[in-house]
């Protein structure tokens, strides 16, 4: 049990659309990670927000977002999605360079 | 642009025997080093951790870390059909948003 909590679990939506995850951070958690992982790849950075701010970029374009709140919680935000947007998004908290555990993920369907 | 390379797979070792994954990295910086397991539809399980030269050992599982030729490897004794997922492998540069780059992974099928 990493403590990490995502929701939901499973979407599907259609191409154009738009779709919000959101990430609930293990507990003293200052630090919230949001991966992307395709069918067959490893995850891919998106971005990184420390105590509200994004502090990290992967090349990902600007339709997708964050956001951390003061509980450290966090949201990813897609806009226009396209059909490459799916797969399992996964969330990460952790406190200075503590090694990353991820939620359980996001099954993301885009039609 | 950094890279961390894996062999695909898949990689299948007889139950009780050793299974020997391996993964390359290019950013000779590198700081750190994960492996990961990942179960069909699962996220992600840290499994090991490394950061200096030399073998790490937790239970079944030794991580070895060469970084001289930027080389880390994951044995697993006594190989068990419950150790079968595919396992992926993340450095972290330590430049920057602690971001880690991960290969793309090896499926690992231990038979009965």
């Amino acid at each position: 049990e990493t403590g990490v909590t995502q929701s939901p679990t499973h979407l599907i939506k259609t191409r154009g659309q738009q779709v919000t995850l959101r990430c609930s951070s293990q507990s003293g958690h200052n630090t919230v990670s949001w991966y992307q992982q395709a069918l067959g790849q490893g995850p891919q950075f998106i971005f990184q927000y420390y105590r509200e701010e994004e502090n990290g970029r992967g090349n990902f374009p600007p339709r997708f977002s964050g956001l951390q709140f003061p509980n450290y919680s966090s949201e990813l935000n897609v806009n226009a999605l396209e059909l490459d947007d799916s797969a399992l998004y996964l969330c990460a908290s952790s406190d200075d360079e503590s090694p990353l555990h991820f939620g359980n993920g996001t099954r993301l369907t885009v039609t | 642009q950094k890279e961390v390379e894996q062999n695909s797979g898949p990689l299948s070792v007889p139950e009780g025997a050793i299974a020997s994954l391996n993964c390359t990295y290019s950013d000779r910086g590198s700081q750190s080093f994960f492996w990961y397991r990942q179960y069909s539809g699962k996220s992600p399980e840290l499994i090991m951790s490394i950061y200096s030269n030399g073998d790490k050992e937790d239970g079944r599982f030794t991580a070895q870390l060469n970084k001289a030729s930027q080389y880390v490897s994951l044995l697993i004794r006594d190989s068990q059909p419950s150790d079968s997922a595919t396992y992926l492998c993340a450095v972290y540069s330590g430049a920057g948003s602690y971001q880690l780059t991960f290969g793309k992974g090896t499926k690992l099928s231990v038979i009965p």
